[in-house]
C-alpha cells in the first residue's frame, strides 16, 4: 500500500515560476527520498533527506522534512520546461531493509 | 553496466500466459528491487533481494508472482497465469548497500511495461 500522499496531484505552471510540491507520510522513517520519473521512463533519483536534517538543497531544488508532521515539500525554483515530468516522495522506514514507499506522485507540467 | 537494464521493455501477453521479466542490476551492487507501477500511480514495493537472497516478498500480490537471483546478480520476476490486473509497468532497482544500510540511492531501471489481454 502507498505509504502517504502528495498534494497537489497535479501542477501546471510557466516556465521560470516556482513549483512546490508537498508529500505527507505515516511511519517513522530513516530518511525521504524524491524522484523524477519522465513519461514511459524509470525513476531517476533527485535528493535524499535523512530524519535528522530538516532542510536540504540541490542545485535548485530545496527539499524540507518536518518529522513532527510526518511531511515533506519539493521545491523546484526557476523552472524549465524539461521539469515536466512526474515527482514521488519515498520513505525507508525504521527497520525496513531499504525497500521503498512511494505516494502517489505529483504530476508537473511546465510550459515553455 | 551503466545503469539498470531491464527486458524486455514491452510484453503483451495473453490471460493465462506465463511471462519471465528480466533484470540486469548495475555491476556490483548488493540489494535489488522489484516494484509494481499501476498507470497514475506510484511504485509498489514487490520484493527484495541482498546478493542471491530474498530477504523480503511481502509485497508480491499472490502466489504466481516468483522472483530469483541465482547468483546474486541478475533477477527475474516471473509470473504464471497472468491475470488483467497484472497489467503495469515492472521496475527493477539496484542499490550498493545491503541490509541496515538505508539510506543509500536506489538506481531504476527503465521498466517492463506488462500489458495482458
Amino acid at each position: 500500500s502507498q505509504q502517504g500522499e502528495e498534494d497537489p496531484q497535479a501542477l501546471s505552471i510557466q516556465e521560470g515560476e516556482n513549483a512546490t510540491m508537498n508529500c505527507s507520510y505515516k511511519t517513522s522513517i530513516n530518511n525521504l527520498q524524491w524522484y523524477r520519473q519522465n513519461s514511459g521512463r524509470g525513476l531517476v533519483h533527485l535528493i535524499l533527506i535523512r530524519s535528522n536534517e530538516r532542510e536540504k538543497h540541490s542545485g535548485r531544488l530545496r527539499v524540507t522534512l518536518d518529522t513532527s508532521k510526518k511531511s515533506s515539500s519539493l521545491l523546484i525554483t526557476a523552472s524549465r520546461a524539461a521539469d515536466t515530468a512526474s515527482y514521488f516522495c519515498a520513505t525507508d522506514a525504521r527497520g525496513n531493509t531499504g525497500k521503498l514507499i512511494f505516494g502517489q506522485g505529483t504530476t508537473l507540467q511546465v510550459k515553455p | 553496466g551503466a545503469g539498470v537494464s531491464q527486458s524486455p521493455r514491452y510484453k503483451v501477453a495473453k490471460r493465462g500466459q506465463d511471462v519471465a521479466l528480466r533484470c540486469d542490476p548495475i555491476s556490483g551492487h548488493v540489494s535489488l528491487f522489484w516494484y509494481q507501477q499501476a498507470l497514475g500511480q506510484g511504485p509498489e514495493f514487490l520484493t527484495y533481494f541482498q546478493n542471491e537472497a530474498q530477504l523480503d516478498k511481502s509485497g508480491l500480490p499472490s502466489d504466481r508472482f516468483f522472483a530469483e537471483r541465482p547468483e546474486g546478480s541478475v533477477s527475474t520476476l516471473k509470473i504464471q497465469r497472468t491475470q488483467q490486473e497484472d497489467s503495469a509497468v515492472y521496475l527493477c532497482a539496484s542499490s550498493l548497500a545491503g541490509t541496515g544500510r538505508s539510506g543509500t540511492e536506489a538506481f531504476f531501471g527503465q521498466g517492463t511495461r506488462l500489458t495482458v489481454v
